[in-house]
């Protein structure tokens, strides 16, 4: 079964360096996401991304971040210069989307824990 | 904006007993659908089941069945014969047309063998 793909599964980085998560989704899924749940706390909404562009972002997802489609198969979320609170678990999530079917599932994939320090 | 609550932050259930879990949302909306997300301890987000609102007909998958009432804007998660693997933290989670998803806090169940 086809399957959302994310390297690294953890990354550890010193505060103010960049940081580049990347994630492979489902081949024939046209909407992306990125999702981040800091340790204990919900799973909160960055950015979705469909047609090559931002469709909807968060207040979370400011200056700092951006996100690309670089190739026909990566979509990668850049974070410019890391602070210690955006230690979190980041979530990459594939739709397949397209006609009635807005509403089919967001499948996630494994997650990769940012570690700021 | 849409909200979701859980208002159970912990709940454990014996091993093989029945347990449900509640979720309540605010929406305007009338074209929706629901979700919950297991998440175990490594984290990963797994789809437990999915509700669509234009059904009145309940989802059920397997051991997992929910009770959807849309005019109490109500999702509960029955999980029946509990298993130990069943041990995580579970989403409540809404979406709109052509929207992200919106989760709610979570609800850490431990299955007690």
């Amino acid at each position: 079964e086809p399957e959302v793909t994310q390297t690294p599964s953890h990354q550890v980085t010193q505060m103010g360096q960049e940081v580049i998560l990347r994630c492979v989704p489902i081949s024939n899924h046209l909407y992306f996401y990125w999702y981040r749940q800091i340790l204990g706390q919900k799973v909160e909404f960055l950015v979705s991304f469909y047609n090559n562009e931002i469709s909807e972002k968060s207040e979370i997802f400011d200056d700092q971040f951006s996100v690309e489609r670089p190739d026909g198969s990566n979509f990668t979320l850049k974070i410019r210069s890391t602070k210690l609170e955006d230690s979190a678990m980041y979530f990459c999530a594939s739709r397949r989307g397209g006609g009635r079917n807005f509403g089919d599932t967001q499948y996630f994939g494994p997650g990769t824990r940012l570690t700021v320090l | 904006a849409q909200t979701v609550t859980q208002s159970q932050p912990e709940m454990s259930v014996q091993e093989a007993e029945t347990v449900t879990l509640s979720c309540t949302y605010d929406t305007s909306e009338n074209n929706y659908y629901l979700f919950w997300y297991k998440q175990p301890p490594s984290r990963q987000m797994i789809l437990v089941i999915r509700q669509e609102a234009y059904k009145q007909q309940n989802a059920t998958e397997n051991r997992f069945s929910v009770n959807f009432q849309k005019a109490a804007k109500s999702f509960s998660l029955k999980i029946s014969d509990s298993q130990l693997g069943d041990t995580a933290m579970y989403f409540c989670a809404f979406m709109n047309y052509g929207q992200n998803f919106v989760f709610g806090p979570g609800t850490r169940l431990s299955v007690l063998p």
